[in-house]
């Protein structure tokens, strides 16, 4: 699977749109990108994927750059509920897990 | 509809005791998978279960760790004389799996201490 860089935390106002960046240069043509996030003290939960078009959901969008080096992860009208770390992950079908790395800490402030 | 369930919530043992863990996946989830996190770490995978095929068990850190998944539902996990780096949330997914797009729902996790 490629590896994902994602900033260590982030602040975002409540009621403003949260945007996290992730940087995946070495994504290959059959990797999916997932976000995944995790509020403290529970299990990681899926909010959304995509392999290169845009995709919205319930709870967010997402933006992958057209040469799928990157992409970002919005939630338009961010809540104190949001805070939790969220995973950016890329992978393959050929792959039995996945490779959850440090994340982002979000925290959303009144 | 009911998510994944794990039992128990919390285990508090002693250095050398056997635990075992038990996940209970989403109905007619084919996949199942072990997850382990320690204290502020990401996750590190340990066991996938898939159908009737041999699990993978590349993940598991020692022979101290077996899982093993009856009628290809219901999981556990084993952790034989337990150590004290042993202590971390144990968490359990799982999947109906659809080839590319396979999505994971995670259960609440196991808390493990051992003291």
């Amino acid at each position: 699977d490629a590896k994902t860089t994602q900033p260590p935390s982030m602040d975002c106002a409540e009621g403003r749109a949260a945007n996290l960046p992730c940087n995946h240069s070495t994504i290959s043509g059959n990797e999916y990108v997932y976000w995944y996030r995790q509020i403290h003290s529970q299990g990681p939960q899926y909010i959304i994927h995509g392999l290169k078009n845009n995709e919205t959901n319930e709870m967010a969008s997402l933006i992958i750059t057209e040469d799928r080096k990157s992409s970002t992860l919005i939630l338009p009208h961010a809540t104190l509920r949001d805070t939790a770390v969220y995973y950016c992950i890329v992978r393959t079908i050929f792959n039995n897990d996945m490779r959850f790395g440090a994340g982002t800490r979000l925290t959303v402030k009144p | 509809g009911a998510g994944v369930s794990q039992s128990p919530s919390n285990k508090v043992t002693e250095k050398g005791k056997d635990v075992e863990l038990r996940c209970d996946p989403i109905s007619g989830h084919t996949a199942l998978y072990w997850y382990r996190q320690s204290l502020g770490q990401g996750l590190e995978f340990l066991i996938y279960f898939q159908g009737n095929s041999a699990p993978d068990k590349s993940g598991l850190p020692s022979d101290r760790f077996s899982a093993e998944r009856t009628g290809g539902s219901v999981s556990t996990l084993t952790i034989q004389r337990t150590q004290q780096e042993d202590s971390a949330v144990y968490l359990c997914a799982s999947s109906l799996w659809q080839g590319a797009q396979e999505t994971q729902y995670f259960g609440p996790g196991t808390r493990l201490l051992v003291l």
